[in-house]
């Protein structure tokens, strides 16, 4: 059975901060996804990760893949009230009929203005 | 395009009772998948589909039964509804299996929200 651990499971921070949440498992994936969530809604995709040691950016967001793709980091750099939500990593498992995608519990993330 | 369509919104049931929860997609998706949230373990996967005809369990299979007769459509199935399922349920579609295609994201509906008394 695939886990992902994601850390922390809570952020509350001041508006400006910044801030990471990890997603570990001692599992490797063929890619990795990061989802952020809105309440009443479902989740939406923020960036694919694919390959050890990536790194994308999507403007204040850093996402990064570990060397192993057993790991991923998300930075917010000066984090605003709209970054407010739920932060989802999910790992890609291959199998013969397909892949599936496994979510880490997910990150809720308030910022205070 | 609606994209992906889960109905109802919210569901009352009675333990014991039956019913399914329709799911539809109009972006001729292979793949589809049926994922529960509850408090603090994110989404679980319960079944998937990568095309009519084939189904496949996830983590967390027990207690529902899928079946993909159609492209568009991915019913998911309580056949005797328990206090356990209480739950937030949403469906899900990609382009590819997910895992082919690494870049082929999960479209999501906007959930239903059971609740089992």
């Amino acid at each position: 059975t695939q886990l992902l651990e994601q850390s922390p499971q809570f952020l509350s921070i001041q508006e400006g901060e910044n801030l990471t949440v990890y997603c570990n498992s001692s599992s490797v994936f063929s890619s990795l996804q990061w989802y952020r969530q809105e309440p009443g809604e479902g989740p939406v995709l923020l960036v694919t990760v694919v390959t050890g040691g990536e790194v994308k950016k999507l403007k204040r967001l850093t996402f990064q893949f570990g060397d192993a793709r057993k790991d991923s980091s998300l930075h917010i750099t000066a984090a605003q009230p709209g970054d407010t939500g739920l932060y989802l990593c999910a790992g890609v498992v291959i199998y013969n009929q397909g892949g599936k995608l496994i979510f880490g519990q997910g990150t809720e993330l308030s910022v205070k203005p | 395009n609606a994209g992906v369509t889960q109905t109802p919104k919210f569901q009352v049931l009675k333990t014991g009772q039956s019913m399914t929860l329709q799911c539809a997609q109009d972006m001729n998706h292979e793949y589809m998948s049926w994922y529960r949230q509850d408090p603090g373990m994110g989404l679980r996967l319960i079944h998937y589909s990568v095309g009519a005809g084939i189904t496949d369990q996830g983590e967390v299979p027990n207690g529902y039964n899928v079946s993909r007769s159609t492209t568009e459509d991915f019913p998911l199935r309580l056949l005797s509804a328990a206090p356990s399922q209480t739950s937030v349920y949403f469906c899900a579609s990609s382009y590819g299996p997910g895992g082919i295609l690494y870049n082929s994201p999960l479209h999501f509906g906007n959930g239903t929200r059971l609740t089992v008394t």
